[in-house]
């Protein structure tokens, strides 16, 4: 079953705009990450965020993470034609959660579906 | 190799055969997973080696699905008496190390296989 919950499902915007996305989760996490998947393509992955962090940049993306309210946030400025792909949040559950083990298992969310229009 | 490589790209069986998916993952590394993807969906853990040990399989939905990584590097995905309901993405990922704590290593996906039970 999905732990995380996207928001909004879909987003449509134009080029230069900025995009945010929402993802909340249930359970305490040791990270959280976020990746973008293009058409018929595989994950990418696009920026990881630990638990103890509040907020990480890396170049047009800027995650912030809160673990009180279990949710983070994407987003990606001055968006571009070719950012158009489907974006996932993922957790990696914390030692506690994980059976006493952790792998880096991770529990996806059910995404969020950009489109940038030029 | 480059990246991780899936094969085949596209797979269409009837009803009640077996079908076998194959991973290649980066070399050296350590971890690899197998997620299901449905359309529309995130991706959902199946199962997780650590080199040729399936520590944890939990997410295989029947005895029907059997996985192995025998040498620690390439892995197979096997569908026995597949059904309707098997039709999806079959996505495998691979990361180096097996730490699955705060700093663990992001995950590197292949770009699956296509799996449609007729």
């Amino acid at each position: 079953s999905q732990q995380g919950e996207e928001d909004p499902q879909a987003l449509s915007i134009q080029e230069g705009e900025n995009a945010t996305m929402n993802c909340s989760y249930k359970t305490s996490i040791n990270n959280l990450q976020w990746y973008r998947q293009n058409s018929g393509r595989g994950l990418v992955h696009l920026i990881l965020i630990r638990s103890n962090e509040r907020e990480k940049h890396s170049g047009r993306l800027r995650v912030t993470l809160d673990t009180s309210k279990k949710s983070s946030s994407l987003l990606i400025t001055a968006s571009r034609a070719a950012d158009t792909a489907s974006y996932f949040c993922a957790t990696a559950a914390s030692l506690a959660n994980a059976g006493g083990t952790s792998y880096g298992k991770l529990t996806f969310g059910q995404g969020t579906i950009l489109t940038v229009h030029p | 190799g480059a990246g991780v490589s899936q094969s085949p790209r596209y797979k269409v069986a009837k009803r009640g055969q077996d079908v076998a998916l194959r991973c290649d993952p980066i070399s050296g590394h350590v971890s690899l997973f197998w997620y299901q993807q449905a359309l529309g969906q995130g991706p959902e853990f199946l199962t997780y080696f650590q080199n040729e040990a399936q520590l944890d399989k939990s997410g295989l939905p029947s005895d029907r699905f059997f996985a192995e990584r025998p040498e620690g590097s390439v892995s197979t995905l096997k569908i026995q008496r597949t059904q309707q309901e098997d039709s999806a993405v079959y996505l495998c990922a691979s990361s180096l190390t097996w730490y699955g704590g705060r700093d663990n290593q992001p995950q590197h996906f292949g770009d699956g296989t296509r799996l449609s039970i007729l």
